[in-house]
């Protein structure tokens, strides 16, 4: 199986921040990444697949990166309502896996 | 607009069943594949299984947790798709989303599954 390895766990920033999530895979797996955010409550949002391309209607301060196991996604310009948790997610083969998820807090 | 609407969700004692269903619109349901994630309060995210789309004969995969104990199915007439769940344990209570596609750019709304005598 392929472990997706997500750091850090959570993070505190203030507003008007910019914030990096990291992702690590197990094996190389291309660029078959995916990025969530989840609301307490709500089902997961997409934000980002293919590893940098944004989904339709998710605002461009979203963005990520990466490619074979190492991938990020930044979140610029923090807002109040960007406080959520955000997962990573591998698509490269079975089974599908996710990152453990990283809690962010907006100051 | 593409909608996933689950249902079928509640609560079940350990060793029964229960059957789940994903109802789709907004796009041509045998195109695409969907899959089954699920989420154990306050827990992250855990894939349960996939149906491919039809153009691969709606091939099912499944996570190594629920093999042999739970079962993806479609019915094309009724755009939907269900997840048969056998042998319930307590560690399948979670909410269980269907989302649509490498990469779930789609999900559902989910729905509660509790497994507890």
């Amino acid at each position: 199986d392929i472990q997706m390895t997500q750091s850090p766990s959570s993070l505190s920033a203030s507003l008007g921040d910019r914030v990096t999530i990291t992702c690590r895979a197990s094996q190389g797996i291309r660029n078959d990444v995916a990025w969530f955010q989840q609301k307490p409550g709500k089902a997961p949002k997409s934000l980002i697949y293919g590893a940098s391309s944004l989904q339709t209607g998710v605002p461009p301060k979203f963005s990520g990166s990466g490619s074979g196991t190492d991938f990020t996604l930044t979140i610029n310009s923090l807002q109040p309502e960007d406080s959520a948790t955000y997962y990573c997610h591998q698509y490269n083969s079975f089974p599908l896996t996710f990152g453990q998820g990283t809690r962010l807090e907006i100051q | 607009e593409v909608q996933l609407v689950e249902s079928g969700g509640g609560l079940v004692q350990p060793g029964g069943s229960l059957r789940l269903s994903c109802e789709a619109s907004g796009f041509t349901f045998s195109d695409h594949y969907i899959d089954w994630v699920r989420q154990a309060p306050g827990k992250g995210l855990e894939w349960v299984g996939r149906s491919e789309n039809k153009a691969n004969s709606y091939t099912t995969t499944y996570a190594a947790s629920v093999k042999g104990r739970f079962t993806i199915s479609r019915d094309e007439s009724k755009n939907s798709l269900y997840l048969q769940m056998n042998s319930l344990k307590t560690e399948d209570t979670a909410v269980y989303y269907c989302a649509r596609d490498n990469g779930f750019g789609f999900w559902g709304q989910g729905t509660l599954v509790t497994v507890s005598s």
